[in-house]
């Protein structure tokens, strides 16, 4: 069955701009997280989506947001681009259970941002 | 104290060797332990998970986690040059509000040389 699907996977944008980020989850996922990588900081969780409603948040401001519609796709959203969001940007699903078999997560190829 | 410590690398291996992978945490809470394999560019790929203390093999992997010394352990044995990527453990617990949240390491940067 098809991967945690990402796109675009690179792009450039300038100082101020703001990007969206897409996100398809492996069918039958309901959970989507998106996280932030970058050398200096490693991985670091940005939100997760189960059933269209934000469920945890992640300790970044207010420009990074997110949804997820009603067939589990989600998008991010990053306004006002600054230079350190120069990162990876990687996007997760699981299934979203409670259990912790429900929780394995499965991650996408990524998108990688550049901002100038 | 970061949550989870991880000893960046790089690490160098012979092909062939059995290599050690390490983690500590501090947060008692963690319940559920991963490992993450990455190459360079793509996203990490899951290699194995446990939620229990004790060992866990799957081929020429081992998992080890020991919750009294908050401390996780792969083990690769028989390195092959296609293991080399940066491997990255994590965590995540399930206490309150922290559902659903992996905490990650660093990663460690291991390059095996044929």
């Amino acid at each position: 069955k098809a991967g945690v699907t990402q796109t675009p996977r690179y792009l450039i944008k300038t100082r101020g701009q703001q990007v969206t980020l897409s996100c398809s989850p492996i069918s039958g996922h309901r959970s989507v997280s998106w996280y932030q990588q970058t050398p200096g900081q490693g991985l670091q969780f940005l939100f997760e989506y189960f059933s269209e409603t934000q469920r945890n948040k992640g300790n970044f401001p207010g420009r990074f947001s997110g949804r997820q519609f009603s067939n589990s796709r989600s998008e991010m959203n990053v306004s006002t681009l600054e230079l350190g969001d120069s990162a990876l940007y990687l996007c997760a699903s699981s299934l979203g259970d409670r259990q912790p078999r429900g929780n394995t997560i499965y991650f996408g190829e990524g998108s990688w941002l550049t901002v100038v | 104290q970061k949550e989870v410590e991880q000893d960046p690398g790089p690490l160098s291996v012979p092909e062939g060797a059995i290599v050690s992978l390490n983690c500590t945490y501090s947060n008692s809470a963690f319940q559920y332990f991963m490992w993450y394999r990455q190459y360079s560019r793509k996203g990490p790929e899951l290699l194995m998970y446990t939620y229990s203390s004790g060992n866990k093999e799957d081929g020429r992997f081992t998992a080890q986690v020991d919750k009294s010394s908050k401390y996780i352990s792969l083990f690769i044995r028989d390195s092959q040059p296609s293991d080399s990527a940066t491997y990255l453990c994590a965590m995540m617990d399930y206490s309150g509000g922290s559902n659903y949240k992996l905490t990650f390491g660093k990663g460690t940067l291991l390059t095996v040389n044929p």
